[in-house]
């Protein structure tokens, strides 16, 4: 599976929107990407995924680059439950392939 | 409840023992997973069951671990004579099928068991 890079660590204030990068320079055109989320001491939760076009669903849209370099997650008005380490996995679809990094921690304060 | 669920939530056991972890996963869902989270590591997957069959067992990390299914829903990860490395969270997840468009489909997890070698 392709690498990626995130950053260690973003601070969001409450109510604005929090935009997640991720590089994922080496990627192939059969992998996917997926983010997920893993708030302190529970289970990481699946937030989206693509291929090539933008998505959006209720808790967050994906934004990928043309050339699938990388990619942006954004949580348009985050709030205090959304601080979380946020993983971003590129992955064929195979069943091994769902392994995290180190993700981002995202830190939303009042 | 409607979500993977997973027992106990915290095990504490003396290098040597023997432990069974238990997965429950989300009614209907063919497809489970275990995976193990190290403290300050990422997410390490051991092995995947489609139905009660496990295809792939390569990523056990050693024969002292083992998992089975049975009827097709709860799961059992058991770690024999357990040593201080194998202090991790164990993390289950389910989907609703492991083949074809399937594998799109996300993943969806419990809240793990922590494991604790002494």
């Amino acid at each position: 599976d392709a690498k990626t890079t995130q950053p260690t660590s973003m601070d969001c204030a409450e109510g604005r929107a929090a935009n997640l990068p991720c590089n994922h320079s080496t990627i192939s055109g059969n992998e996917y990407v997926y983010w997920y989320r893993q708030i302190h001491s529970q289970g990481p939760q699946y937030i989206i995924h693509g291929l090539k076009n933008n998505e959006t669903n209720e808790m967050a849209s994906l934004i990928i680059t043309e050339d699938r370099k990388s990619s942006t997650l954004i949580l348009p008005h985050a709030t205090l439950r959304d601080t979380a380490v946020y993983y971003c996995i590129v992955r064929v679809l195979t069943p091994s392939t769902l392994t995290f990094g180190k993700g981002t921690m995202l830190l939303v304060s009042p | 409840g409607a979500g993977v669920s997973q027992s106990p939530s915290n095990k504490v056991t003396e290098k040597g023992k023997d432990v069974e972890l238990r997965c429950d996963p989300i009614s209907g869902h063919t497809a489970l997973y275990w995976y193990r989270q190290s403290l300050g590591q990422g997410l390490e997957f051991l092995i995947y069951f489609q139905g009660n069959s496990a295809p792939d067992k390569s990523g056990l990390p050693s024969d002292r671990f083992s998992a089975e299914r049975t009827g097709g829903s709860v799961s059992t990860l058991t770690i024999q004579r357990t040593q201080q490395e194998d202090s991790a969270v164990y993390l289950c997840a389910s989907s609703p099928d492991v083949s074809g468009r399937g594998l799109e489909q996300p993943q969806h997890f419990g809240d793990g068991t922590r494991l604790s070698i002494l």
